[in-house]
């Protein structure tokens, strides 16, 4: 199967930060993207990881370990706005990119 | 214009009506995607197409067909509507693997 598996739902105040993690079968593995979406909108792209690491990009981090099937989505100085689902999607050769269930992000003031 | 254009935006249908969602990219991509997007379930992958010739089933192809008319062009019908079929409708297209997908603003569909 293709189980991606993350938090449903996730909550935390104005300025702190929160991770939201990911795992995934690592058969066929060809890199983890994570997309933000607000409701009743398109998901758009964060970031994408194919080697082991984190990337950084601005308030926003990822983090991938191939070898355990891990990633995590890292969000630095939340602010209101940033209350979104958060979706994990692995790539993966031959197919369509797959999704996880997503996770709801509330951030309170 | 938006890179990912789906038409339409919202509609309403009756049991058994046939209906089709069109969806139309300006990024040049080959690949294209439907999904569908239920509360509580994420976005759950329906077809897809790798160019022109290629069609391919997803997790959650019955009761749905596709058309990839040109490159451009990809467009998702219901034969015969179902209640359950309402949800929200996304189409994609991404470059080559591991490419980014882009989605376009998707469509409300309501099966009454």
């Amino acid at each position: 199967g293709q189980n991606i598996d993350q938090p449903t739902e996730m909550t935390a105040t104005e300025g702190a930060i929160v991770q939201i993690n990911c795992t995934y079968q690592t058969s066929g593995f060809n890199g983890l993207f994570w997309y933000q979406q607000h409701a009743g909108e398109a998901p758009t792209f964060l970031s994408y990881n194919v080697l082991d690491g984190l990337e950084e990009k601005g308030r926003f981090s990822s983090f991938l370990s191939r070898s355990k099937g891990y990633s995590y989505l890292l969000l630095k100085e939340l602010q209101m706005k940033d209350s979104a689902s958060y979706l994990c999607a692995k790539s993966q050769a031959g197919t369509a990119l797959i999704f996880g269930k997503g996770t709801t992000l509330s951030v309170s003031s | 214009d938006a890179d990912v254009t789906q038409t339409p935006r919202n509609r309403i249908t009756k049991t058994g009506k046939r209906i089709m969602l069109e969806c139309s990219q300006t990024k040049g991509h080959d690949r294209m995607y439907w999904y569908r997007q239920d509360p509580g379930l994420g976005l759950r992958l329906i077809y897809y197409s790798f160019d022109v010739k290629d069609i391919n089933k997803g997790e959650i192809s019955d009761g749905y067909s596709v058309s990839r008319q040109a490159q451009a062009k990809f467009s998702l019908s219901l034969e015969s509507a179902i209640p359950n079929q309402t949800a929200l409708y996304f189409c994609a297209t991404s470059d080559a693997p591991p490419g980014e997908a882009f989605f376009g603003q998707g469509t409300r569909l309501t099966v009454v």
